[in-house]
């Protein structure tokens, strides 16, 4: 079946402007990550959901960043006021439920701010 | 709080050959899980391997093999017969078996296959 998809592919964008990132998850997974991979770094753990809720969000860098999910199924990250130091790899990610272990990734989106 | 360390940052390896890539972690959880995630240039993060640490026996997948040692909190990772499609980043993740569910990751190793 289909995986985890992410759009856009790559954004280039300027200081200061908003951006939206997408994940669609694999159909029926009901938990979804976000990720920030920064260049030489390993994944930093941005936002989770169950559902359309989001119990934890202790790894948002800041009040410019924040994140929806609709319908159990779509997320979209949102980027506001980007900086440079936002430039970085976002990673989503969807697992089946809580008990299952495995989190199933997509493959990114690349963020450059100019 | 949990934390991975990965102390090699790039390795290489002729092809067939045999390369252990090392990982320790520290988490005061007595279950949890441990992965090794390969990211190849495409940027995709595929799943080698995974461990349950209230599992003694360690796991396997064709050439990937853990050691999973959990006293001393250490879960290196063999690729055994290297190919050339190893080629990638390995990520080495913790997780907690309850609660929040975030995966936990090491800084990477950069393996090469040498042809």
């Amino acid at each position: 079946g289909a995986g985890v998809s992410q759009s856009p592919s790559n954004k280039v964008t300027e200081k200061g402007k908003d951006v939206e990132l997408r994940c669609d998850p694999i159909s029926g997974h009901t938990a979804l990550y976000w990720y920030r991979q920064s260049l030489g770094q390993g994944l930093e753990f941005l936002i989770y959901f169950q559902g359309n809720s989001a119990p934890d969000k202790s790894g948002l860098p800041s009040d410019r960043f924040s994140a929806e999910r609709t319908g159990g199924s779509v997320s979209t990250l949102t980027i506001q006021r980007t900086q440079q130091e936002d430039s970085a790899v976002y990673l989503c990610a969807s697992s089946l439920d809580r008990v299952r272990e495995t989190q199933y990734f997509g493959p990114g989106t690349r963020l450059l701010v100019l | 709080a949990q934390t991975v360390t990965q102390s090699q940052p790039e390795m290489s390896v002729q092809e067939a050959e045999t390369v252990t890539l090392s990982c320790t972690y520290d988490t005061s959880e007595n279950n949890y899980y441990l992965f090794w995630y390969k990211q190849p240039p495409s940027r995709q993060m595929i799943l080698v391997i995974r461990q349950e640490a209230y599992k003694q026996q360690n796991a396997t997948e064709n050439r990937f093999s853990v050691n999973f040692q959990k006293a001393a909190k250490s879960f290196s990772l063999k690729i055994s017969d290297s190919q050339l499609g190893d080629t990638a980043m390995y990520f080495c993740a913790l997780r907690r078996d309850f609660g929040n569910e975030k995966l936990t990751f090491g800084t990477g190793t950069r393996l090469t296959i040498i042809p």
